[in-house]
């Protein structure tokens, strides 16, 4: 089990670009979350798929900010006209989809942008 | 609103120690959990303990465990016998029953504690 692994680790991206952040959740698992982390805000919800439907995407920036699980096996984040304030740690996140059952993260993206 | 207070930004000990960090969280849901995680150097979140909150027992699980105090919404997380590994920052984080967020955690502004050997 190599648990959730996400991809870059690292990402620099100049201003107005666009990034794509990858997850693929632990196999098995149904549910999918994605979190921002910085040092202001702490760690935020963004939001969350269950057998690869959007289910909450309460947290997401209004613009910009898109989401997707294609399939069972991976799921991305992608920011559009990327700004500096955009800069943070992304963490994915899975668990089986039934409730009282533990959450798992990925080391997380760190995004920088310059 | 903040859902999840963290008061204690820092929180030290020796090694031996033992260590306990406070959380206080706020919910009109009568069913939820409360997870605790550390969170590595490296940015990994580690799961260590959860309290359901039907469960009047405190939870434990190793040299982790938690006192439940319902009624004033506050939640301790106690490591006993606190070492240098121990060292990284502690979130409590609040889980919400609902028909599609059951899993979604709110997390507190973590604090971060060092072990000193």
């Amino acid at each position: 089990n190599a648990g959730v692994i996400q991809t870059p680790r690292h990402k620099v991206t100049g201003k107005g670009q666009e990034a794509t952040l990858w997850c693929e959740p632990i196999s098995g698992h149904s549910a999918v979350f994605w979190y921002r982390q910085t040092i202001v805000q702490g760690l935020e919800f963004l939001t969350y798929f269950r057998n690869q439907a959007p289910i909450d995407d309460s947290g997401m920036p209004k613009e910009r900010f898109s989401a997707q699980m294609p399939n069972q096996s991976h799921s991305t984040l992608k920011i559009q006209s990327t700004q500096p304030q955009d800069s943070a740690v992304y963490l994915c996140a899975s668990s089986l989809a039934q409730g009282n059952t533990e959450v798992f993260f990925g080391k997380g993206t760190r995004l920088t942008v310059v | 609103a903040q859902r999840v207070t963290q008061v204690q930004p820092t929180g030290s000990s020796q090694w031996g120690e033992e260590v306990t960090l406070d959380c206080s969280y706020e919910t009109s849901e009568y069913f939820y959990r409360i997870f605790w995680y550390r969170q590595l150097f490296s940015g990994e979140m580690v799961f260590l303990i959860y309290q359901p909150s039907f469960d009047t027992q405190n939870q434990r699980s190793g040299r982790y465990s938690v006192v439940f105090q319902k009624s004033f919404k506050s939640i301790s997380l106690v490591i006993s016998a606190s070492q240098p590994e121990d060292s990284g920052t502690y979130f409590c984080a609040l889980s919400e029953p609902g028909n599609s967020n059951y899993n979604v955690l709110y997390f507190g502004s973590g604090t971060k504690l060092t072990v000193e050997p």
